[in-house]
């Protein structure tokens, strides 16, 4: 139990463009999900907080015009990278909690921008 | 602030040989505390968790930690590691007392000799 299912898990596409990535609660409802970064042989860093029905609470430094969260459904969250370039490439990565005390993750989007 | 460390940032053992990564919180008061398990170009998988009780906790793939908080560690071992487990690991703790934030250690990446 407890899948998380994230799509695509890889997307190029051109500088300027806008990439949206889903994460799908398949056998839960999940109220809140948590989207991360990972820089190559780092740890993950959260970027925002994804709330249903309700606009996502950004961490400081991100960007919330740039990254567009939207959490239209208790087992859906999209992360949209608007205009992107090649700086945005990184590994993206989505999460839902059980029971609000246990993360279960995505397999991760590869986000390359040319 | 809340924070989990973990000492090492890349170790190596034989195949065989037993396993143990080293984690350290820091919180006001006793975290939920996770081990997670992340393999190249993937998302996380949970290994194990703690919230109370036992402080030895059992996990999947033969993995297990013990709580230990006069040292505020929760260290994972496996007695007999196999080539499939090289990965990086990222320990992490959660308190309700500081809202929705899971916060991740810097990850550990083990590699296996043959």
């Amino acid at each position: 139990g407890a899948v998380v299912s994230q799509h695509p898990s890889r997307v190029i596409c051109k500088s300027g463009t806008s990439v949206k990535i889903e994460c799908r609660s398949l056998d839960f409802q999940a109220t809140t999900m948590f989207w991360y970064r990972q820089f190559p042989k780092q740890s993950l860093m959260l970027m925002a907080t994804s709330n249903e029905g309700s606009k996502a609470t950004y961490e400081q430094g991100v960007e919330k015009d740039k990254f567009l969260i939207n959490h239209a459904s208790l087992t859906l969250s999209t992360l949209t990278v608007t205009s992107a370039h090649p700086e945005d490439s990184s590994f993206y990565i989505c999460s839902a909690a059980t029971g609000g005390r246990t993360l279960h993750f995505g397999n991760g989007t590869r986000l390359t921008v040319t | 602030a809340q924070s989990v460390t973990q000492p090492d940032i890349h170790i190596t053992v034989s195949e065989g040989a037993s396993l143990e990564l080293r984690c350290n919180y820091s919180y006001g008061a006793t975290p939920y505390l996770f081990w997670y398990v992340q393999s190249p170009g993937q998302g996380l998988q949970l290994l194990l968790k703690y919230f109370s009780g036992d402080t030895l906790v059992q996990g999947i793939k033969g993995f297990e930690a013990e709580f230990k908080r006069s040292q505020s560690s929760f260290n994972l071992r496996k007695p007999s590691v196999h080539w499939s487990d090289a990965a990086e690991y990222f320990c992490a703790g959660y308190s309700d007392n500081y809202g929705q934030n899971f916060v991740f250690g810097p990850g550990t990446r083990l590699s296996v000799l043959p």
